[in-house]
C-alpha cells in the first residue's frame, strides 16, 4: 500500500512570496489533514477535510493560508504572502473513515524556509 | 480546551534501563490517547493507542483518568528506541499533539 505522498520536500522562499504544497493521501482515505510543525514543537492542526468538505479550519490563518481538496482526493495548501514565522514542516495525514480510532498516516512533510 | 503536556524535551537513558516518557492531558470528556513516534529520517507513525491496551515494541501506556496521564513505559530500553515521541489526544476535535520528547538511548 502506497503511503501519503507530499511535494515538494523542501522549499526556500523570501517573505511576501507565495508557495503551494501538494498532498496525495492513501487511496480510499476520506479524511485528510494538514498540520504545521514548527521546530521544537508538536504538529498543530491547520485544516481537516472529509472528502471534499472542510470539517475544521479554526486554526488556519485565513488571511494568508488557503487549502482545497476539490475532488476529494488530492489536496493543496497555499501560503500567500509568506511570513518569516511560517517557516515550518507542513505535514499531510490521512485516515480511513472506518472507526473513530482510525490511525493517522503521515506523509514525509514539506519543509518550508522563509527568508 | 484540549491540551497535551510532555514535560521533558529530552530524556537520556542507558541501554537496558527502564524508560518512562511522561504525558499529561487536559480534557473534560472521555479522551482517546495515542503515542506517535518519529525515528530518524522517517515519517511520524502511530506507536500505540490506549483503547487497544497492547504492547508494541515492548512499550505500554496506561490511561490514568484520575491523574490525567498517559505515560509511555518500557522496562528495558534498546538503542533502536532512540526517536522523538509525541503524545496525542483526540477529544471533540482532531488530534492535538504534545511538544514531544526526544529519547536518546546510550549504549
Amino acid at each position: 500500500e502506497a503511503g501519503v505522498a507530499q511535494s515538494p520536500r523542501y522549499k526556500i522562499i523570501e517573505k511576501r512570496q507565495s508557495v503551494a504544497f501538494w498532498c496525495n493521501p492513501i487511496s480510499g482515505h476520506a479524511t485528510l489533514y494538514w498540520y504545521q510543525q514548527i521546530l521544537g514543537q508538536g504538529p498543530k492542526l491547520l485544516i481537516q477535510f472529509q472528502n471534499n468538505g472542510v470539517v475544521d479550519d479554526s486554526q488556519l490563518p485565513k488571511d494568508r493560508f488557503s487549502a482545497e481538496r476539490l475532488k476529494g482526493v488530492d489536496s493543496t495548501l497555499k501560503i500567500q504572502p509568506a511570513k518569516l514565522e511560517d517557516s515550518a514542516v507542513y505535514l499531510c495525514a490521512s485516515r480511513s473513515s472506518g472507526g473513530a480510532n482510525g490511525e493517522l498516516f503521515f506523509g514525509e512533510g514539506s519543509r518550508l524556509t522563509v527568508l | 480546551a484540549q491540551r497535551v503536556t510532555q514535560p521533558e524535551k529530552l530524556l537520556s537513558v542507558f541501554k537496558g534501563a527502564p524508560v518512562e516518557l511522561k504525558c499529561n492531558y487536559s480534557y473534560s470528556g472521555s479522551p482517546e490517547l495515542f503515542w506517535y513516534v518519529q525515528y530518524s529520517r522517517q515519517r511520524l507513525q502511530l506507536l500505540l493507542r490506549h483503547i487497544s491496551r497492547e504492547s508494541i515494541k515492548g512499550f505500554t501506556a496506561d490511561l490514568n483518568k484520575g491523574e490525567t496521564s498517559f505515560h509511555l513505559k518500557k522496562p528495558f530500553a534498546q538503542e533502536e528506541d532512540s526517536a522523538m515521541y509525541y503524545c496525542a489526544l483526540r477529544g471533540n476535535t482532531p488530534l492535538v499533539f504534545g511538544k514531544g520528547t526526544r529519547l536518546s538511548v546510550i549504549a
